[in-house]
């Protein structure tokens, strides 16, 4: 069963003050790898999709990696506006590979 | 925006009753798909409509069904309603029959007294 365990649960940060979100995945095959936020009672926002090791994508003050077992997200000089629950989630290439299993999220808050 | 419409935004129910609940996807999306959010539990994934045939189920319970229309939209059904099916349900969307990168809606809280 695929399985996706993010840490911490939660962090507070200091605007400005740069950290990592941990994402690691048990999977048989990786299709995808996805980061997506999401704001108090509103639906998950998508941000990046990582289809293999190595890979990088950037977007503003964030940079997801991935590993072959673990993905990042690195928050750079966060803002009190990137506030929010990040989720990550794997598709696997096999049978299921129709849904998205999702972690817990890891909550952020920076303040200002 | 994400072009996801779900209602009603909140419900508020009794146990034992039954309830349904209304997606309309993003323009263009062929896929549909529902979640089940709950505290403990996170984002589990409970049922996928790919241009109304039924794709993928999750842990979808037996009281709960769902259907997708000629004219894509979806609904969720949920009955005999217990005190533990009080959460967050969403709909997501995509263009593709494999998910990638999922376009949500803003959910219907569920509260079941």
């Amino acid at each position: 069963e695929d399985q996706v365990t993010q840490s911490p649960e939660a962090l507070r940060l200091q605007e400005g003050e740069s950290s990592s979100l941990n994402c690691s995945y048990t999977v048989s095959g990786l299709r995808g790898l996805f980061w997506y936020r999401q704001d108090p009672g509103k639906g998950p926002e998508f941000l990046f999709t990582l289809y293999s090791a190595g890979e990088e994508k950037e977007k503003e003050r964030l940079k997801a990696t991935l590993t072959k077992k673990e993905s990042f997200l690195h928050i750079t000089a966060p803002k009190p506006e990137d506030s929010a629950t990040y989720l990550c989630a794997v598709q696997a290439s096999g049978g299921s590979n129709y849904k998205l299993t999702f972690g817990k999220g890891t909550l952020l808050t920076v303040n200002p | 925006d994400s072009g996801v419409t779900q209602t009603p935004k909140h419900l508020i129910t009794a146990t034992g009753q039954r309830v349904t609940l209304r997606c309309s996807p993003r323009s263009g999306d062929l896929s549909v798909y529902w979640y089940q959010q709950s505290l403990d539990q996170g984002l589990q994934f409970l049922i996928q409509y790919y241009n109304g045939e039924e794709r993928a189920k999750g842990n979808i319970l037996e009281r709960f069904s769902a259907q997708q229309f000629p004219d894509l939209h979806s609904e969720l059904n949920l009955s005999s309603l217990e005190l533990g099916d009080s959460a967050l349900y969403f709909c997501a969307s995509s263009r593709r029959e494999s998910p990638g990168e999922l376009f949500f809606g803003e959910g219907s809280r569920l509260t079941v007294l």
